[in-house]
């Protein structure tokens, strides 16, 4: 693994379904984030975590939970899905001064 | 509330330069940053600036001007590889980031 993973890469969910989308990142990076990106907005901020143990709500956390276990790994869940949580969903991570964001390469979710 | 401005779409020719222009209204600033997404895939990390001027890193180049709240993303001898949508970005002063929607660049040969 290099870099940030995420899976599935893409999903076809029942409206109600619960579902969980994972993200794994071996850069050791203490900061991690979700984010989620529909046409014509910009990138939204869904949930974030300063260090492992801690958790944050972004703009737009309602219908999302997460936690942060370990250092590594980030995963978002949907308790009970709803089509407007259909979108292309990206995890990202930083560290540094800059704290300069990297991304995964996203799980596009349809919830019908 | 916080607003991040660029414009939807711009067209530019191969071996061309482009300006792509990003203004901004935010609860402090911390640092502005530009991302390149070619479609379908990630936004991967383009530039930072959080003092005022121009930071050239080969063909791109990014500028701030931190009292006017506006950047511009500067590419020169533009490839067809170049077309993509450019992200602007600014880390407010509770340090998260706020987007912008994206710049679809479109190059024609």
């Amino acid at each position: 693994i290099a870099g940030i993973t995420q899976a599935p890469t893409s999903q076809i969910l029942a409206a109600g379904r619960r579902m969980t989308l994972r993200c794994t990142q071996d850069m050791r990076h203490n900061a991690m984030y979700w984010y989620r990106q529909d046409l014509g907005l910009g990138l939204r901020l869904i949930h974030y975590s300063n260090t492992a143990g801690t958790t944050g709500k972004g703009e737009v956390p309602d219908g999302y939970s997460v936690s942060r276990a370990n250092t590594d790994d980030f995963p978002l869940t949907l308790a009970s899905a709803v089509p407007s949580q259909t979108s292309v969903y990206f995890c990202a991570s930083s560290e540094g001064a800059k704290n300069i964001q990297y991304f995964g390469a996203g799980t596009r979710l349809s919830v019908l | 509330g916080q607003n991040i401005d660029q414009p939807t779409e711009m067209t530019a020719t191969e071996g061309a330069i482009v300006q792509i222009n990003c203004t901004y209204q935010t609860s402090g600033f911390n640092g502005l940053f530009w991302y390149q997404q070619h479609a379908g895939e990630a936004p991967t990390f383009l530039s930072y600036n959080v003092l005022d001027g121009l930071e050239e890193k080969g063909r791109f180049s990014s500028f701030l001007s931190r009292s006017k709240g506006y950047s511009y993303l500067l590419l020169k001898e533009l490839q067809m590889k170049d077309s993509a949508s450019y992200l602007c970005a600014v880390r407010d002063g509770n340090y998260q980031l706020i987007w912008g929607a994206g710049t679809k660049l479109i190059i024609k040969p």
